[in-house]
């Protein structure tokens, strides 16, 4: 069964500090991965996504991920966080199933950021 | 380029009422998916259209329904509510398989 797994549901970093999110997944094929971000009453906004080729992509606000067939991971990193980081992230895998395309997101990691 | 949009922001229902949420597509996008997000749980996918069809269900009842019109906006319909229905409606759009762009949702609240 296709699935997305975010191991930690809360995280606490100092700003400054660098931050690793965790992301596992079960999916048959090929996934299409995506980072998302939701701030307190807001909806989801595209960190970053990895459909093919480099396994290191690069996205908005300083963000990166690193896709890893053989561990079934995307870890989202940044080197520096900033207290405006603070808010849910979401990992999803885009899953073709019966000829629609759906996400299946994990349960979220909350990122709180000590000044 | 106007974003996704969703209408209401807030809404308090009764068990037992029906409730519609409207959703203005991002331009350009042809597709639109709703999700469910209950309270500290990710988003589920409840259904999506394309072409003003349905293109597929998640595991939510009939009760739940939805329409797409030719503008791309589209509603979702939801009957009989329960109090398990209380939670945050995401709206997204995209053009056939591009990454999802989301609104800032309607949070419902069944009493």
């Amino acid at each position: 069964a296709q699935s997305v797994t975010q191991p930690d549901i809360h995280i606490t970093v100092s700003e400054g500090a660098s931050l690793e999110l965790r992301c596992n997944y079960s999916y048959g094929a090929t996934p299409y991965l995506f980072w998302y971000v939701q701030s307190p009453g807001q909806g989801l906004q595209l960190l970053l996504k990895y459909f093919s080729g480099d396994t290191l992509v690069q996205g908005i606000k300083g963000f990166e991920a690193e896709f890893k067939r053989s561990q079934s991971s995307f870890n989202l990193r940044k080197p520096s966080v900033h207290w405006s980081d603070a808010a849910e992230y979401f990992c999803a895998v885009g899953a073709a199933t019966s000829g629609t395309y759906k996400y299946i997101f994990g349960t979220g990691t909350r990122l709180k950021v000590l000044a | 380029e106007t974003g996704v949009t969703q209408s209401p922001t807030h809404l308090i229902k009764t068990r037992g009422q029906q409730v519609t949420l409207r959703c203005s597509s991002q331009s350009g996008h042809n597709t639109v998916s709703w999700y469910q997000q209950a309270l500290g749980q990710g988003p589920q996918f409840i259904f999506q259209y394309y072409r003003e069809e349905e293109n597929g269900r998640g595991n939510f009842p009939p009760r739940f329904s939805g329409l797409q019109f030719p503008n791309y906006s589209s509603e979702l319909n939801v009957n009989a509510l329960e109090l398990d229905d209380s939670a945050l409606y995401l709206c997204a759009s995209s053009w056939d398989n591009s990454p999802l762009h989301f609104g800032n949702g309607t949070r419902l609240t069944v009493t």
